[in-house]
């Protein structure tokens, strides 16, 4: 089955500590994103790339950073400087924009 | 100003019910617009997308948009319990790099 899989389901993270979320994609899209969702929030764009080797910022890149090396896997670290960072977090890929979003099962990251 | 505003609800209604779920936004240049539905711990699923001004059908659900009035409404008839979920407004214009999200609401389905 082609999907997106996002891994793992949960993370905790200690204070001061790097975590790195994985996103993998089977659908042999181009573009693939990362948002962070909060209660009340709705979905925020953290970074997205729509190609390999190259990535752009979204609105609340501080804290974070990403590599597209491979068509298939665009990586999400949360770093120490992130200093809010639990959350639901979620990568999504498109064929094209016109085509809406593909969504991952997300990974909850909580801090302990 | 958001670029999209939607009704947090919480939204509860009997189920058989007609349920009207509603987003405003502000940027006359959105064209694409879509409604994702979001279960608990879920990552969203693409449920409605139309293009423009219009309506589009899809079994018991209707997407409405007013590009007038830039408002879009998505109708769920013969609400089923199976239904309650998040629902996330999502709209981008022909040029845009990214999809602006409503906030989302959440619905629930009393048997």
């Amino acid at each position: 089955d082609g999907g997106i899989t996002q891994s793992p389901k949960y993370l905790f993270r200690k204070e001061g500590q790097n975590v790195t979320l994985s996103c993998e994609q089977n659908l042999n899209h181009d573009a693939m994103y990362w948002y962070r969702q909060d209660p009340g929030q709705g979905l925020r764009l953290i970074y997205y790339s729509q190609i390999v080797n190259d990535f752009q910022k979204g609105d609340i890149a501080e804290g974070y950073s990403v590599s597209r090396e491979k068509k298939e896997s665009f990586p999400l670290t949360v770093t120490s400087a992130q200093k809010n960072p639990t959350a639901f977090y979620l990568c999504a890929t498109t064929r094209g924009t016109v085509y809406g979003y593909t969504f991952g099962s997300g990974t909850r990251l909580t801090v302990v | 100003q958001k670029e999209v505003e939607q009704d947090p609800g919480p939204l509860s209604v009997p189920e058989g019910a007609i349920v009207s779920l509603n987003c405003t936004y502000s940027n006359s240049a959105f064209q694409y617009f879509m409604w994702y539905r979001q279960y608990s711990r879920k990552g969203p699923e693409l449920l409605m997308y139309t293009y423009s001004s219009g309506n589009k059908e899809d079994g018991r659900f209707t997407a409405q948009v007013d590009k007038s009035s830039k408002y879009i409404s998505l109708f769920i008839r013969d609400s089923q319990p199976s239904d309650s979920a998040t629902y996330l407004c999502a709209m981008i214009s022909n040029t845009g790099n990214q999809f602006y999200f409503g906030t989302g609401t959440s619905l629930t389905v009393i048997p």
